[in-house]
Formats: structure tokens, C-alpha cells, sequence
């Protein structure tokens, strides 16, 4: 069935490094391909998304690369901050075009200041 | 981006009963899913709620456990019946907007079963 690996599990980075997170998935009909950040006790909160007729999207310090013919997409975080931690979850379209998201298994980001 | 109010935010319940959970919206929305999320984990999609019929569940979610209601374009309900611990979990309404794919989550109802 449709899954969608994410890596690291966890992350460390010293504030003002980059941080990079990423995804693949399986289902080549995959179309859109959002990511959440997800502070504790919070609901999860869309940052930034990407189609596939686009190989990159920024905004301000979050970028997002697409690779359709690997099939991954990654996450970057350029001049992280502490307020940058949280849980980051991929997702990806699947089921056409159903509004149906299939999730990653999330990355916990931690900014030492 | 839409208003979604859920309610309740928490609730600990026994074994054996059953909760139901609110989502309301404050605009008109195409579509309404709900999503549980366990303890430290990511997010598993339960069902589409359907307007006026019934919901589309996920492999691994029946419609006896987790009856959904969708009576118009900005209500629905999810009820988790004859609860047992293994069903305590963060369950969240989830919308995406008429005019773009953006899907938006409510608050989230975070269930403990004793």
C-alpha cells in the first residue's frame, strides 16, 4: 500500500545551522506534498507544501525540494532557532485527488541555543 | 485559512463507553476527515466524512467503532464506541478548503480510557 518513510527520527542542530529532513514515498500518483510542524500539546500546523508539477518552493527560512523521479522530498531549515523545535511531519497525497494525506513518521527537531 | 473548533479538547473515560467528538467549521468546506494520532506517533487518516451519506473508512477502521457523522458542509461528528485503552489517543477533525488542497486540523481531542 501507499507509505512514506521519513528521516531522521530525531534531530540536533546548534541555532543558526541548517537542518534537513526527508521523505520518500511510494505512490507515483502522489501529486502534493505538504509538511506540518507540530509543537507539543498542539495541533499540527501547515508551513510550507509543494506540488509535483514544482521542484522547489521558499519561504523565507523553509524551503522544500521535490524529486519525482526518486520519489523524495525533503525539508529545509536554513538559520534555525529555538523556537524552530517541534515535530515535523511529511505527508503525500495519495488516492488521486481525494484530499487524503498519508503521513511520514514525523522528525523531532531539537535547536540548542 | 477555516476557523475548526473541536470539542471536547479532552475527556477520560472507561472502558466500555463511548465518546463522541464535535468538529465544527466556520466556512463551508469540500471535505472533513478524521485522523488519530497515539501517543509519540504520526497521524493515521480514520475515514472521509461524507455530507449526507456515509463515511469512507481506512483499511483498519470500521464504521461499528467509529460511526461518523456529516449532516451538512461545516459539521461533523466522530464517535469512538466501546472504548477500550488501547483507544486513548489524540483524534483530529481535519478540513481541506474549497477553493485549494490545504488541509487544516482542529484542536484535537486528546482521550484517555481507564
Amino acid at each position: 500500500g501507499e507509505n512514506v518513510e521519513q528521516h531522521p527520527s530525531t534531530l540536533s542542530v546548534q541555532e543558526g545551522d541548517s537542518a534537513v529532513i526527508k521523505c520518500t514515498y511510494s505512490d507515483s500518483a502522489s501529486n502534493y506534498f505538504p509538511w506540518y510542524k507540530q509543537e507539543l500539546g498542539k495541533r499540527p500546523q501547515l508551513i510550507i507544501d509543494i506540488r509535483s508539477n514544482v521542484g522547489e518552493k521558499k519561504d523565507q527560512r523553509i524551503a522544500v525540494t521535490l524529486n519525482k523521479t526518486a520519489k523524495h522530498f525533503s525539508l529545509h531549515i536554513t538559520e534555525t532557532q529555538p523556537e524552530d523545535s517541534a515535530v515535523y511531519f511529511c505527508a503525500a497525497s495519495y488516492s488521486g485527488n481525494t484530499g487524503k494525506l498519508i503521513f511520514g513518521q514525523g522528525t523531532t527537531l531539537q535547536v540548542k541555543p | 485559512s477555516a476557523v475548526i473548533s473541536q470539542k471536547p479538547s479532552r475527556d477520560i473515560c472507561q472502558r466500555g463507553t463511548s465518546l463522541t467528538i464535535q468538529c465544527q467549521v466556520d466556512s463551508q468546506v469540500t471535505m472533513m476527515f478524521w485522523y488519530r494520532q497515539q501517543p509519540g506517533q504520526s497521524l493515521t487518516l480514520i475515514a472521509t466524512a461524507n455530507q449526507g451519506s456515509e463515511a469512507t473508512y481506512e483499511s483498519g477502521f470500521v464504521i461499528d467503532k467509529f460511526p461518523i457523522s456529516r449532516p451538512n458542509l461545516t459539521f461533523s461528528t466522530l464517535t469512538v464506541s466501546n472504548m477500550s485503552p488501547e483507544d486513548s489517543s489524540i483524534y483530529l477533525c481535519s478540513v481541506r478548503g474549497q477553493l485549494n488542497e490545504k488541509l487544516f486540523f482542529g484542536s484535537g481531542t486528546q482521550l484517555s480510557v481507564l
